[in-house]
């Protein structure tokens, strides 16, 4: 079946500008995190859904940093005034009720000039 | 604060030689534990996990990991390292609950050699 796809592949944006970058998870899963892949930084967990709630937003390193989800499914994570700083990519994962495996998309890869 | 950490930022093996990554954790109670790899421009996948019961856990590939309590460790081994072994490999943690935020390591760039 289809796998966590996310939308677009890679991004190139001036400083300044708004981002919006797209995940499909798998059909089913209720959970959906983000997380952020950067040089020196690792992988940061940035945000945690379930259904489309939020309880977790402990990771996103900004106000400028947003993210909602819709109908349980499809969810978008915004970048406002980006920075160069925000150049990473950007993973999504996604896991079924009460399982333990997440399964990841293949990122968004985000680069500021 | 709950972290991961992998010693070895990167390692280099020749091929059809043992391998071991290490990672060790600190967190409140024993977490879940996972090894993921990250190939060259590929996602991250699942090599293994480990929740409870039997300390020593196989995975895909021919990797197994040994989970020691008192070391708080989890290591990742393979007996004979293949050339497409090659890739990053992160060790990551996460609690029990709803929330199964990971939480990872910096990640070990495995080289292997001809």
């Amino acid at each position: 079946g289809a796998g966590v796809s996310q939308s677009p592949s890679n991004k190139v944006t001036e400083k300044g500008k708004d981002v919006e970058l797209r995940c499909d998870p798998i059909s089913g899963h209720t959970a959906l995190y983000w997380y952020r892949q950067s040089l020196g930084q690792g992988l940061e967990f940035l945000i945690y859904f379930q259904g489309n709630s939020a309880p977790d937003k402990s990771g996103l390193p900004s106000d400028r940093f947003s993210a909602e989800r819709t109908g349980g499914s499809v969810s978008t994570l915004t970048i406002q005034r980006t920075q160069q700083e925000d150049s990473a990519v950007y993973l999504c994962a996604s896991s079924a009720e009460n399982t333990d495996t997440q399964y990841f998309g293949p990122g968004t890869r985000l680069t500021v000039l | 604060a709950q972290s991961v950490t992998q010693p070895d930022i990167h390692i280099t093996v020749s091929e059809g030689a043992s391998l071991e990554l290490r990672c060790n954790y600190s967190y409140g109670a024993t977490p879940y534990l996972f090894w993921y790899v990250q190939s060259p421009g590929q996602g991250l996948q699942l090599l293994l996990k480990y929740f409870s019961g039997d300390t020593l856990v196989q995975g895909i590939k021919g990797f197994e990991a040994e989970f020691k309590r008192s070391q708080s460790s989890f290591n990742l081994r393979k007996p004979s390292v293949h050339w497409s072994d090659a890739a990053e490999y992160f060790c990551a943690a996460s609690n029990a609950g709803n929330n199964r935020k990971l939480i990872w390591g910096l990640g070990t760039s495995l080289a292997v050699n001809p």
